[in-house]
């Protein structure tokens, strides 16, 4: 079964610090993979997208690796901010298939 | 252009009763899709659809109707609701259906949900 999985489920950090969050998929067949961040009661908001064949992307303080053969991705936050805070989703589209799969998230918390 | 516009943003239903929320995009997306958001489930794929006309289950299907037929639509109808239908709902959409030629266009675009409590 395609599954993707992110732990911890929570996490709390000082601001300040250097960061990394964790996905992993169990198929290394995949298409892309994408970060998104959603805040309380608000939908969720495109943070990266990796292509198959590409390794990182960055957006400011955010930066996405992707290792396949391993099935693993991370997302790095440098320098983080109070305004960080939220919950990080990281989505999986398997190849062949036509949705995304979701992990459950990461609840992130910056403390000022 | 305001992205992906759900309404109603909250919602109470009686067991039974029917309704429909409303997604709509100005972005010009080929794809659009419906997924509900549950406390230790994550978020699943209830239908999708690649283009006017065209629609397909996703993950949990049952007890949702939709239909698409305009570019900037797609509606999810609940026929008869359900306790087990109390949920978040989020529309979404992408200018590249999943799967096609193109694929950097895949960015997923979420409206802001509908809360939906059925007693």
């Amino acid at each position: 079964k395609q599954e993707v999985t992110q732990i911890p489920a929570a996490l709390s950090v000082p601001e300040g610090e250097n960061l990394v969050l964790n996905c992993s998929f169990t198929d290394s067949a995949i298409y892309n993979l994408q970060w998104f961040r959603q805040d309380p009661g608000k939908g969720l908001t495109s943070l990266l997208l990796i292509q198959s064949s590409q390794r990182e992307q960055t957006s400011g303080r955010l930066n996405a690796s992707l290792d396949k053969s391993s099935g693993r991705s991370t997302l790095y936050i440098a320098a983080s901010q109070p305004g960080d805070s939220a919950t990080y989703l990281c989505a999986v589209r398997f190849e062949g298939a036509q949705k995304l799969v979701f992990g459950q998230g990461t609840r992130l918390t910056i403390n000022p | 252009n305001a992205g992906v516009t759900q309404t109603p943003k909250f919602q109470v239903l009686k067991t039974g009763q029917s309704m429909t929320l409303q997604c709509a995009q100005d972005m010009n997306h080929e794809y659009m899709s419906w997924y509900r958001q549950d406390p230790g489930m994550g978020l699943r794929l209830i239908h999708y659809s690649v283009g006017a006309g065209i629609t397909d289950q996703g993950e949990v299907p049952n007890g949702y109707n939709v239909s698409r037929s305009t570019t900037e639509d797609f509606p999810l109808r609940l026929l008869s609701a359900a306790p087990s239908q109390t949920s978040v709902y989020f529309c979404a959409s992408s200018f590249q259906v999943p799967g096609g030629s193109g694929a950097t266009n895949e960015k997923l675009f979420f409206g802001s949900g509908t809360q939906l409590s059925v007693l």
